[in-house]
């Protein structure tokens, strides 16, 4: 994998509904791994910043896991809220950090 | 409150016009970037910056430059815009080069 691809592009749910997106990004020089939420009209927002094989990352509902041998991680929302409808961004990091690849994102809505 | 702080949320601009868009931090970062994103692709680093004066190039950086004459400021600009130029813009800045704090975004359209 040369680029970092996420899926699905883009997901409904009910409020509720537990969900997850999955990023894939490359193995190689691997040497750090962020999930930003971008909502409409504000910044980009940052979730996580994951480094290490098997971390596990929580903030509230939401969580996230690290495979840099595999190259992916999981998003994961638990109880799906109208106000985490958003873009939710991954983006991986080569060693040094400058080069920093983003994938295109999924966009979640959630409804009421 | 810690910012990145983009000068314009919307432009509209006409083919051949220079162009500056223009980003402020407060958080004594050294690095920071410019970025574009357009629907189904993700951010594409346009050039960064690790130190005042100092510029590389990312991705994408035909018919752009950069100045970064201060550490706080760091401006994108368009030497003479054309339309495939029309897209969300955004800036952000960050203590190491991993984990961002963004602007709220420039769209830029160029007719």
């Amino acid at each position: 994998i040369l680029n970092v691809e996420q899926s699905p592009q883009s997901l409904h749910v009910q409020e509720g509904d537990s969900t997850n997106f999955t990023c894939s990004f490359p193995s190689s020089n691997f040497y750090a791994l962020h999930w930003y939420r971008w909502e409409t009209a504000k910044s980009p927002e940052a979730l996580f910043v994951m480094t290490l094989n098997g971390d596990e990352k929580k903030k509230g509902r939401i969580s996230a896991t690290l495979n840099t041998k595999e190259g992916y991680s999981y998003l994961y929302i638990k109880g799906s809220q109208p106000e985490d409808s958003a873009t939710y961004l991954c983006a991986s990091s080569n060693t040094g950090g400058f080069k920093t690849i983003f994938g295109a994102g999924t966009r979640l809505f959630v409804k009421a | 409150d810690v910012k990145v702080t983009q000068s314009s949320r919307y432009l509209v601009k006409r083919t051949g016009e220079k162009v500056f868009l223009e980003c402020v931090q407060d958080m004594d970062h050294e690095n920071m970037f410019w970025y574009r994103q357009d629907p189904g692709l993700g951010l594409r680093l346009i050039y960064f910056s690790y130190d005042v004066k100092m510029k590389e190039k990312g991705d994408i950086p035909e018919g752009y430059s950069v100045s970064r004459e201060k550490k706080e400021r760091f401006s994108l600009i368009l030497e003479s815009a054309s339309t495939n130029q029309t897209s969300m813009y955004l800036c952000a800045s960050s203590p190491e080069g991993v984990g961002y704090t963004f602007g709220s975004g420039t769209r830029l359209t160029v007719v």
